[in-house]
């Protein structure tokens, strides 16, 4: 399968905890997006990279929340000092430039 | 904040009906998207309509926009229950680096083909 892969697909974690989810995109796709889920909602826009470089970062992502992209392939979404509100799923996507987005199966992220 | 509204919230068929569903936003749009998501998966793209444009299909997808209205509807034709899904309105006003790179997504209708 060559669609875009996120790992974990499912972590439970202690309010407090830091937690950190990858996402490896279809290879050649130059963008990258996440966006955040959650129940009985559309997903959010959290922030987009193209290449290495994340252009855009939506107010959702608080100083809390880190997202990195080295070397323009894979993706990591760090959350560090978890709160409740942070249970979502976490949905990673990528494109070419100015093509429909590719999904990948999110990661659900439950805060005991 | 969500920009699409999609109307109905749920919908309920049978097999071989028609499912409409319709999507409102608010602000000028290049694009507008229409995704399905099943339970616990990610979002598939189904079809893309571009402002200038009124009316696309794609197999058993129809779409129209109506940019003076704000809205939009995605029409499936002869449903399956394979269908069975919940369908999102994503809208892309991104002007920077050209579009497609910036969605916003409704709530969405949840669609349910009985067999």
């Amino acid at each position: 399968d060559t669609g875009v892969s996120q790992d974990p697909r499912h972590k439970i974690t202690k309010r407090g905890q830091n937690v950190t989810f990858r996402c490896d995109p279809i290879s050649e796709h130059n963008r990258l997006y996440w966006y955040r889920q959650t129940l009985g909602q559309g997903p959010e826009f959290l922030t987009y990279f193209q290449n290495e470089a994340q252009l855009e970062k939506s107010r959702l992502l608080s100083d809390r929340f880190s997202a990195e992209r080295p070397k323009g392939s894979f993706s990591t979404l760090e959350i560090q000092r978890t709160e409740q509100g942070d249970s979502a799923m976490y949905l990673c996507a990528s494109s070419p430039r100015g093509q429909p987005q590719h999904f990948g199966d999110g990661t659900r992220l439950s805060i005991l | 904040s969500q920009q699409g509204e999609e109307d109905p919230q749920a919908l309920s068929i049978q097999e071989g009906e028609n499912a409409t569903m319709n999507c409102s936003y608010k602000t000028s749009i290049n694009n507008l998207q229409w995704y399905r998501q099943n339970s616990g998966r990610g979002l598939v793209h189904l079809i893309l309509i571009r402002s200038n444009e009124r009316e696309k299909h794609s197999g058993r997808l129809r779409v129209t926009l109506d940019t003076s209205k704000k809205s939009s509807s995605l029409l499936i034709t002869a449903s399956r229950a394979a269908d069975t899904a919940s369908y999102f309105c994503a809208t892309d006003a991104g002007t920077s680096g050209g579009s497609n790179y910036k969605l916003t997504f409704g709530k969405g209708t949840l669609l349910t083909v009985n067999p």
